[in-house]
């Protein structure tokens, strides 16, 4: 898939550090959210999701935080490895479908 | 299950030509959706099914885009005629439930030229 490029924010980690993405969003109604990591040339993949019954999360390596407050959302993977090079969406459900944020595009280094 | 099944991957045009991409969703789920991506627009919804219907076609971007879905293990979405700012990577994903978690194709670059 094209990622979006130029214009996307990048966060730099080092292999073995901790990564924390973060996303805004938009409507208060809204009440799923899915994060996905979008590797070059793939679709869209699932990683975690979280409803706005909950605050908090966890998965393999991976914890999505809601904070309903601030309509914020954030996903933190532990021990960043090379595979976990990617760009990542949050996207959130309300009504009738998903909307997609930007994306971040996460680089690890070794 | 082979996922969802996008064709062709790459497809390069001349501007004015139709374009017809091509999808089938996992089996079982009820609910299909067309994304397109751009650097400039990221994810954009375009149109969804739900039960081969069409439900909101609102991001459709004009009457030169089409898409049809004539049973649950197919769909379409047409340009005609196409132009280059329609280059992007288009994707479709399906999912079992119209808002539950959306399964990606690995999408279908197009190139207008």
């Amino acid at each position: 898939g094209e990622n979006v490029g130029l214009h996307l924010p990048t966060l730099s980690v080092q292999e073995g550090d901790n990564s924390i993405i973060n996303c805004a969003y938009s409507n208060s109604a809204s009440d799923y959210f899915i994060w996905y990591k979008q590797e070059s040339g793939k679709g869209p993949q699932f990683i975690i999701d979280i409803r706005s019954n909950m605050d908090k999360r966890q998965g393999q390596r991976v914890t999505v935080l809601l904070n309903k407050t601030v309509k914020h959302l954030s996903l933190q993977i532990a021990a960043t490895q090379p595979g976990d090079s990617a760009v990542y969406f949050c996207a959130e459900n309300y009504g009738q479908n998903f909307v997609f944020g930007p994306g971040t595009r996460l680089s690890v280094l070794p | 299950d082979a996922g969802v099944i996008q064709s062709p991957r790459h497809e390069v045009t001349e501007m004015g030509q139709e374009v017809t991409l091509r999808c089938k969703p996992i089996s079982g789920h009820n609910s299909l959706f067309w994304y397109r991506q751009t650097m400039m627009r990221g994810l954009e919804l375009l149109i969804y099914f739900n039960n081969n219907v069409p439900i909101d076609d609102s991001g459709m971007p004009e009457d030169r885009f089409s898409a049809k879905m004539p049973n649950a293990s197919f769909s379409t979405l047409k340009i005609q005629p196409s132009e280059p700012r329609d280059s992007a990577v288009y994707f479709c994903a399906s999912s079992r439930t119209r808002t539950g978690e959306l399964f990606f194709g690995e999408g279908s670059r197009l190139t207008v030229l």
